[in-house]
């Protein structure tokens, strides 16, 4: 079946570092692949998308490419602030054919620190 | 606008209570689902909705009941919980062209004592 495998966290980062939280996935057929961010106490927000190959999502800052060649979703951000601290999930979704409604796979989750 | 709503924020029950949870969109979107998610691990699916009709459960136990009145109103009616079905309970939604996108609620936190 399909599945999706993100680096294991805890990361831990000082504001203004580098960040990379690495992603791959198995999956047959054409996946759309996303990232989801969850603060503490809230709920899942979506962060970026791509649904194809060599598509680039972005948003506030981060950004994912999708490489069918490596089966791969990485999401880097240059810059990291405090407020970034939150659980990072990675996930890929299909619609089974003949249906309107997408069946996420999840990774584990990465939790992200961000000290001043 | 991207927005589900849910409430209850928060919920206490006990084991011999009924309560239920109330999600809501207005984006126009026709699948909905339920998730349950354990502290420090990703969402599991429940229930999916399509136009209304139950299309996914996932062995759900028979104490959580799902129910769809229209569009735009998804329920989690529970009843005789466990204490292990204390978690947060996330409803989602995706559009019928983009269905492969779903765009989550802030959750429900149930606890059951």
């Amino acid at each position: 079946g399909d599945s999706v495998t993100q680096m294991e966290g805890p990361v831990t980062l000082s504001e203004e570092a580098f960040l990379t939280i690495n992603c791959t996935y198995t999956a047959t057929g054409y996946p759309s692949l996303f990232w989801y961010v969850q603060y503490p106490g809230e709920g899942l927000q979506l962060l970026l998308k791509a649904t194809k190959a060599d598509d680039k999502g972005s948003n506030k800052g981060f950004e994912a490419t999708y490489r069918k060649e490596t089966t791969s979703f990485h999401l880097e951000k240059g810059s990291v602030q405090v407020s970034d601290s939150a659980v990072y999930f990675c996930a890929l979704s299909k619609v089974a054919g003949g249906t309107s409604y997408g069946k996420l796979t999840f990774g584990q989750g990465t939790i992200l620190t961000v000290h001043p | 606008d991207t927005e589900v709503t849910q409430t209850p924020k928060h919920l206490v029950m006990g084991m011999t209570n009924k309560k239920s949870l109330k999600c809501e969109q207005h984006m126009g979107h026709r699948a909905m689902y339920w998730y349950k998610q354990k502290a420090k691990k990703p969402p599991e699916l429940m229930f999916v909705y399509s136009y209304e009709k139950l299309s996914i459960n996932e062995s759900v136990p028979s104490r959580f009941s799902p129910e769809c009145p229209n569009s735009s109103l998804l329920n989690l009616h529970l009843h005789a919980l466990q204490p292990e079905d204390s978690a947060l309970y996330l409803c989602a939604s995706s559009q019928p062209s983009r269905s492969e996108t779903q765009y989550f609620g802030p959750g429900t936190r149930l606890l059951v004592l």
